[in-house]
Order: structure tokens, then sequence, then C-alpha cells
């Protein structure tokens, strides 16, 4: 069974810039979950989607946005990139509802802005 | 104050030694528990779930949930240098979905 895919891999920014990040779910997987990764502050949660809706959102500011698609295919965008964007952003995913089972993440995709 | 505190390490063990990562929280109203380990450049992979307090066993790994003390643990027994990554603890609540809370995660490099 594969695992959370996401893509692309790795990409380099310019500040100022805007970056979509995509991830691919378990198959059979409803809930999508995005964190991002820095050395400084660890793993934060950015936002939780479940059938296509908007479920949880961090404390991140609205430069920050998702969506899920009916095949529960999510994506994430952050436009006007900052140097503190710079992170390893991941993609989890589970089989139930929110607040329910095991969250499986992907190997993440890591972003540079310069 | 975080609500997840960690000890970052680096923890550094020979082979076959038994390893204990703790991790403490402010939060009552966190119910599961999890331990992820996370290898260089690699997304976190899912060792332990466990819900409210006690114990939960899975061959060389066991994780203690003590709800009265907030505190967690993971013990792996006779370590092996392939448990060599960053051991990261996370919790969430009834009602903060799949809104993990993270502790920095503790290094551990298991010496052959």
């Amino acid at each position: 069974k594969a695992g959370v895919t996401q893509t692309p891999r790795y990409l380099i920014k310019t500040r100022g810039q805007q970056v979509t990040l995509s991830c691919s779910p378990i198959s059979g997987h409803r809930s999508v979950s995005w964190y991002q990764q820095t050395p400084g502050q660890g793993l934060q949660f950015l936002f939780e989607y479940f059938s296509e809706t908007q479920r949880n959102k961090g404390n991140f500011p609205g430069r920050f946005s998702g969506r899920q698609f009916s095949n529960s295919r999510s994506e994430m965008n952050v436009s006007t990139l900052e140097l503190g964007d710079s992170a390893l952003y991941l993609c989890a995913s589970k089989a139930g509802g929110p607040g329910t089972g095991e969250l499986f993440f992907g190997e993440g995709s890591r972003l540079t802005v310069l | 104050q975080k609500e997840v505190e960690q000890d970052p390490g680096p923890l550094s063990v020979p082979e076959g030694a038994i390893v204990s990562l703790n991790c403490t929280y402010s939060n009552s109203a966190f119910q599961y528990f999890m331990w992820y380990r996370q290898y260089s450049r690699k997304g976190p992979e899912l060792l332990m779930y466990t819900y409210s307090s006690g114990n939960k066993e899975d061959g060389r790994f066991t994780a203690q949930v003590d709800k009265s003390s907030k505190y967690i643990s993971l013990f792996i027994r006779d370590s092996q240098p392939s448990d060599s990554a960053t051991y990261l603890c996370a919790m969430s609540g009834q009602s903060s979905g799949d809104k993990l809370t993270f502790g920095t995660g503790t290094r551990l490099a298991v010496r052959p």
C-alpha cells in the first residue's frame, strides 16, 4: 500500500514568490493535515481537511492557505514568500474523521526561500 | 512555557541498552499520545499510539502514559544502531481533531 506522497520533494524560491505543494493521501484516507517543521519551532500544525472542508487551522498568517479535492488529494499554497518560510512541509493522512485514528506522514516538501 | 516539553538530547547509548525517552505536558485536555521516529531528511514515522493512561507494548517498544503526572515515556529495549533517529512525542485532545502538539524531539544515537 503506497504511503502519503508529496510533491515536489525539494524546491527553491525567492522572496515574494508563491509556492504550491501537493499531497496525495494513502488510498482510502479522507483526512489530510499539513505541518511545518523548522529547526527552531519544531513541528507546527498548519491546517486540517476532511471531505473537502477545512476543519481546523493553526496560528499562521493568511499567506498560508490550502484546499482538499473530492479525491482527498490536497494542496497548500504560500504566497509572498518570506525567508522564514524556509522549512520542511509535511502532509499527513488518516482513515477516519477529525480526532480519530492514527496519522501517517509523508516524506515532506523541503522549501528554501532565498 | 511550551505545552509539551521534551529533552532535545542528544542521547548516546551503546547497542543493546534500554533507552528511556520522556515528555511532559501541561494541557490536561490531551487524551491521545503518540511517538514518532524521524530519520534525517525523512518524514516522521508513527511508532506508538495510545489513548489515555496506561502501557502499550509493541515488540521492543513500550509506551507509558501517566495522565495524573502529565508524563509520557517511550522505552526501547535491546537498542540497535538502526534506532538512531530523532524521537518526537505528540499529543492531541478530543476537540483538537488532527491538530497534534509535538515535542521538539530527542536525538538518539546508538553506538555499535
